[in-house]
Order: C-alpha cells, then structure tokens, then sequence
C-alpha cells in the first residue's frame, strides 16, 4: 500500500530565504503525487501534483516540486518565502484509482 | 469554477448522538470521498465510493459509519452513535476518475467540524 512520510513536522525560514518541505514516498506502482496546504482554518488547497509527466511540477504561488523516483522523493520548494506562505503543507499519494493517503503534514512558519 | 460543498461547516452533537454530514461533489465526477482530520493530526482517509457502492475503507470505518449517495448530487456521511474521539474535521472529495492523469487529482470540500460534547 501507498506512503509519504514528511521529514520535519516544522520547518521555520526568514522571509526571503529558500523553502525546503521533503517528502518520501512508498507506492508498489507509479504513484501520482500531491501537495496541498492548508490555511487556519480552512480546507486542503492543491498547490501542485506529479502524474507520470514532466518530472518538475510548478504549481501555484511559485512553489515547485521534483518528482527523484531513485530517491522515492516529492520535495516541495520555493525560491524566496513570503510572510503568506506561512501554513501546514502535506504531501500525498495516490496509486491508480485508489484512495490518497496524506503525510503527517509540515507546518512551515515564515520569520520577518 | 465548480467546487465540492460541503454543509453544515460545523456541527456539535452531543455523545450518542446520530450526525449527518452532507457533501454535494462536482457534478461530472464518479468517485467519492470521505476523510478527516483530528485537530492538530494528519488527514486520514475513512471510506471511497463509486458506483453506488464503497469502493475502499480504512480500519476506522467502522460498524458505526456509514455512506450513501441518495440521490444523484448529494454523498452523505452518517455516524450512527457519536463518540468524543469522533471530533474533527471531516473533509469530503471527489474526483472525475476518466483515464489520464488530471483524473487522479481529488477535489476537497471546505469541511465539516464536528464537536462531540
């Protein structure tokens, strides 16, 4: 069965600086791959998603995410942090018409 | 747009209880599902739909739920006698499930808070 682990349930950067979420995965077929965050409050917003094309995947808000499938790794990056970034971010996978099993989930804080 | 909605956004029942929480999935899509998040936890997948029938659950989908599409837009969760524990927030999605790989991007709604007291 499908798995993400989320290295770092938290991850602090300065406003500015790189933003590094690493995700792992375990999946017995080509997995599709998902990043979602989550604002205070509110639902679970798609920001990108890795489905058997182009190994990097831009998503929303300039965040970006490297499909390594020797590493079994879905890191989610973003050049220069913003104050609005700050929020949980989980990543997950999905085997073909399966259910989506999510990480743990990494709450990132944003310093000014 | 279309979204999935879900209602009410939050609900308090009190232990024992029967809840309904209700979904309404985006129109053209043929898989359905139920998860939730223990507040400060992970999301957790309870149960996938399609075609009238459950598809796949997890061991927390117990005797105690239930699902069903009772009409052709609506896909309710029904827990029969509420615990504390079952406080959370329940998220509905869906999902078109054609071939291809836009497919397999799920649809969450907003949630539904449930608070057992």
């Amino acid at each position: 069965a499908q798995s993400v682990t989320q290295l770092g349930s938290h991850v602090s950067v300065s406003e500015g600086a790189l933003v590094l979420l690493r995700c792992n995965y375990s999946s017995s077929v080509p997995p599709y791959l998902f990043w979602y965050v989550q604002y205070p409050n509110q639902g679970l917003q798609l920001l990108l998603k890795y489905t058997s094309a182009a190994t990097l995947v831009k998503g929303i808000n300039g965040f970006e995410a490297e499909f390594k499938k020797s590493e079994t790794s879905f890191h989610l990056t973003k050049p220069s942090a913003h104050m609005s970034d700050a929020a949980e971010y989980f990543c997950a996978v999905s085997e073909k018409n399966n259910d989506m099993r999510f990480g743990a989930g990494t709450r990132l804080t944003v310093k000014p | 747009e279309p979204e999935v909605t879900q209602t009410p956004s939050h609900q308090v029942t009190q232990m024992g209880q029967e809840v309904i929480l209700r979904c309404v999935p985006i129109s053209n899509h043929l898989y359905f599902y139920w998860y939730r998040q223990i507040l400060g936890q992970k999301v957790e997948f309870l149960v996938s739909f399609y075609n009238n029938e459950i598809s796949e659950k997890s061991e927390i989908f117990d005797d105690q739920f239930s699902v069903e599409r009772p009409d052709g837009s609506n896909f309710t969760l029904k827990i029969r006698s509420t615990k504390l524990e079952d406080s959370a927030m329940y998220f509905c999605a869906s999902r078109v499930g054609l071939a291809g790989g836009s497919s397999y991007e799920q649809y969450f709604g907003p949630g539904t808070r449930l608070t057992v007291t």
